[in-house]
């Protein structure tokens, strides 16, 4: 069964950083691409981030880019999303997800409030 | 970027009874490989999306017989043949021809 963990949401200032962490199982991890996209509460779906299977491709959505970076680690079949001078805008549940959006996982929250 | 823009954004619709709901892309999503990455999502309430429909019209794995999806360009449709109970909640739009990825502003199906 495909699955999808993400961790290492939470509270923090605005200007702060966070890591998320996605975990995989279920599936050949280092064969697909992998995304991130968020949800502000009671809003749509926005689309992050993506990182190709090997790393060589790497697309970020504008009101990200220059602050979040995306990485992944097919040996731990794990993906990332460093978080850096967070803005209030950036609360919202974030989901990764794998290509073309078979699989989600649960979402983590990431609230950044002072 | 493309605007993908969904209709109505809301919808009633009585149990048993069919539903649509249609999705327009700023510019076509027709991408050099020759496919179109048009898929619909369903997200329940309280739970994360699901992809229902992948390619335009591709059925994903477990979703019932009743959902189907179609169009073509920039215009694109899913269709529910009988709405159930299971089907509250928000459907997406999304396209994945070209970066960045963009979502349809979500269409709320609720009973009647």
């Amino acid at each position: 069964e495909v699955q999808l963990v993400e961790s290492g949401g939470g509270l923090v200032k605005p200007g702060g950083s966070l890591r998320l962490s996605c975990a995989a199982s279920g599936f050949t991890f280092s064969s697909y691409s992998m995304n991130w996209v968020r949800q502000a509460p009671g809003k749509g779906l926005e689309w992050v981030s993506s990182i190709s299977s090997s790393s060589s491709y790497i697309y970020y959505a504008d009101s990200v880019k220059g602050r979040f970076t995306i990485s992944r680690d097919n040996a731990k079949n794990s993906l990332y999303l460093q978080m850096n001078s967070l803005r209030a805008e950036d609360t919202a549940v974030y989901y990764c997800a794998r290509v073309s959006y078979r699989a989600w996982g649960q979402g983590t929250m990431v609230t950044v409030s002072s | 970027d493309i605007v993908m823009t969904q209709t109505p954004l809301s919808s009633p619709v009585t149990l048993g009874q069919p539903a649509s709901i249609s999705c327009r892309s700023s510019q076509s999503l027709v991408h050099s490989d020759g496919n179109t990455y048009l898929s619909w999502l369903q997200q329940r309430p309280g739970q994360p999306p699901r992809l229902l429909i992948y390619k335009i019209s591709n059925r994903f794995s477990g979703v019932p017989d009743r959902f189907s999806g179609s169009g073509a360009g920039t215009d694109f449709t899913l269709k529910i043949s009988r709405v159930e109970a299971e089907d509250v909640g928000v459907y997406y739009c999304t396209q994945a021809t070209q970066f960045p990825y963009t979502f349809g502003q979500g269409t709320k199906l609720e009973i009647k």
